[in-house]
């Protein structure tokens, strides 16, 4: 059982490139996320997808994108990376607003 | 401002100690609570979640609820040096649209077992 998958799990760009990270789940859950984790910030929303066909921004939407591809995928698109970006990046779903996250093992960003 | 206070830490108990931990929370609307335990380097790992006022017990943690004074706790009996960590209050929020809920989290409290 693999739950929550995030690709790749580290990643160097240069300032101005560009970048998808992956996330898939295969626990058939409705509800995925996508949160940046800075020292001293906490982790702090991006977007997210409450159901399928459904997204919407979060609380640090700026300079990023998302696609809910289909039930089991969410991806993150960052256009044109800066190096406030760097982060540590992490996916989580759940099955509807009354459970936890199951969280993805992260995707350290790092921008140049 | 929805928000999720708790104290940074880091908090030190000896090994087999009682650890408590806090949390506060500003909506009093919320109905939904989590406990996460992140080790260094790693995700977040759901450990515990609480809906009702009062206590819930699951192994060595208990949580805490107290809807009135918008108040969780995390208490570990008997602490080891392997629950040494960074450990994450969540509340379920409802944030923009019908319908949608985020989980706002706590910046964590960190807290260190001595053997």
């Amino acid at each position: 059982n693999a739950g929550v998958t995030q690709t790749p799990k580290f990643q160097v760009l240069k300032t101005g490139q560009s970048m998808t990270l992956q996330c898939a789940q295969d626990m058939n859950h409705n509800s995925m996320y996508w949160y940046r984790q800075d020292p001293g910030m906490g982790l702090r929303l991006i977007y997210y997808s409450a159901s399928e066909g459904t997204t919407d921004k979060g609380e640090v939407p700026n300079g990023y994108n998302v696609s809910r591809l289909n039930k089991r995928e969410f991806s993150l698109r960052l256009e044109s990376a800066a190096p406030s970006q760097t982060s540590v990046y992490f996916c989580a779903s759940r099955p509807d607003r009354n459970y936890g996250y199951t969280f993805g093992s992260g995707t350290r960003l790092t921008v140049v | 401002q929805k928000e999720v206070e708790q104290n940074s830490g880091p908090l030190s108990v000896p090994e087999g100690a009682i650890a408590s931990l806090n949390c506060t929370y500003s909506d009093r609307g919320s109905q939904s609570f989590f406990w996460y335990r992140q080790y260094s380097g790693k995700s977040p790992e759901l450990i515990m979640s609480i809906y009702s006022n009062g206590d819930k017990e699951d192994g060595r943690f208990t949580a805490q609820l107290n809807k009135a004074s918008q108040y969780v706790s995390l208490l570990i009996r008997d602490s080891q040096p392997s629950d040494s960590a960074t450990y994450l209050c969540a509340v379920n929020l409802a944030y923009s649209g019908a319908g949608s809920y985020q989980l706002t989290f706590g910046k964590g409290t960190k807290l260190s077992v001595i053997p």
